[in-house]
């Protein structure tokens, strides 16, 4: 199964860019890259998803590396509601195309 | 509003007992998933389904079941058999298989 790996935590500062980093080493051709972000006591809120270019919406933009082994998920502007859990994920099994939730990155904004 | 809703949000259990969550979802979506998480931790898939008459194990199905008679509805039975029944338990739904997922409030259930 492809795994992914992120830092426990960042920190940042409102009103400044946040990146935030996964590395997916043995991703697979046919997976897609999803992100996700969790605030406390909800269920997980769906952002941005991609397989080889880079992605934009209203909410983020997703770099992804040439040899799609990490992506980065980018917040432009970081606003204190963008305080969260953020779960870098991947489909696998090409029979069913699963996601499998690690541990995420706890993103934390100062004002 | 379209959407997915679980009740109860809060459920309480007594050891041996089977207790059902309910999901409902009106986004006229074919698959559907239920996760369980545990505090600070990732979810972690229990069932899913592609299609109505249809589900599947995920990675922690013991102790649970499942059914998909309508393509609304999902309900999950969390039976005695599961040890350690504890968590949350969030309940999503895709267009199709592996897409972007919306999900539920998820249900709180504790043993009593």
């Amino acid at each position: 199964d492809a795994k992914t790996t992120q830092p426990n935590s960042m920190e940042s500062n409102e009103e400044e860019p946040v990146h935030l980093p996964c590395n997916h080493s043995t991703i697979s051709g046919t997976d897609y890259i999803h992100w996700y972000r969790q605030l406390p006591s909800q269920g997980p809120e769906y952002v941005i998803h991609g397989l080889t270019s880079n992605v934009n919406n209203r909410m983020a933009s997703l770099a992804i590396a040439e040899d799609r082994k990490s992506s980065t998920l980018i917040l432009h502007r970081a606003t204190l509601r963008d305080a969260a859990v953020y779960y870098c994920i991947l489909s696998y099994n090409n029979a069913g195309n699963m996601l499998t939730f690690g541990g995420g990155t706890r993103l934390m904004v100062k004002p | 509003d379209g959407g997915i809703t679980q009740s109860p949000k809060y459920l309480f259990r007594k050891e041996g007992q089977n207790v059902t969550l309910s999901c409902e979802q009106n986004l006229n979506h074919d698959a559907m998933y239920w996760y369980r998480q545990d505090p600070g931790q990732g979810l972690r898939l229990i069932y899913y389904s592609q299609i109505v008459n249809d589900f599947q194990k995920g990675d922690i199905a013991e102790g649970y079941s499942v059914s998909r008679e309508k393509k609304e509805s999902f309900p999950l039975t969390v039976t005695s058999a599961q040890k350690n029944p504890t968590a949350f338990y969030l309940c999503a739904s895709s267009i199709k298989i592996g897409g972007p997922q919306h999900f539920g409030d998820g249900t709180r259930l504790s043993i009593l």
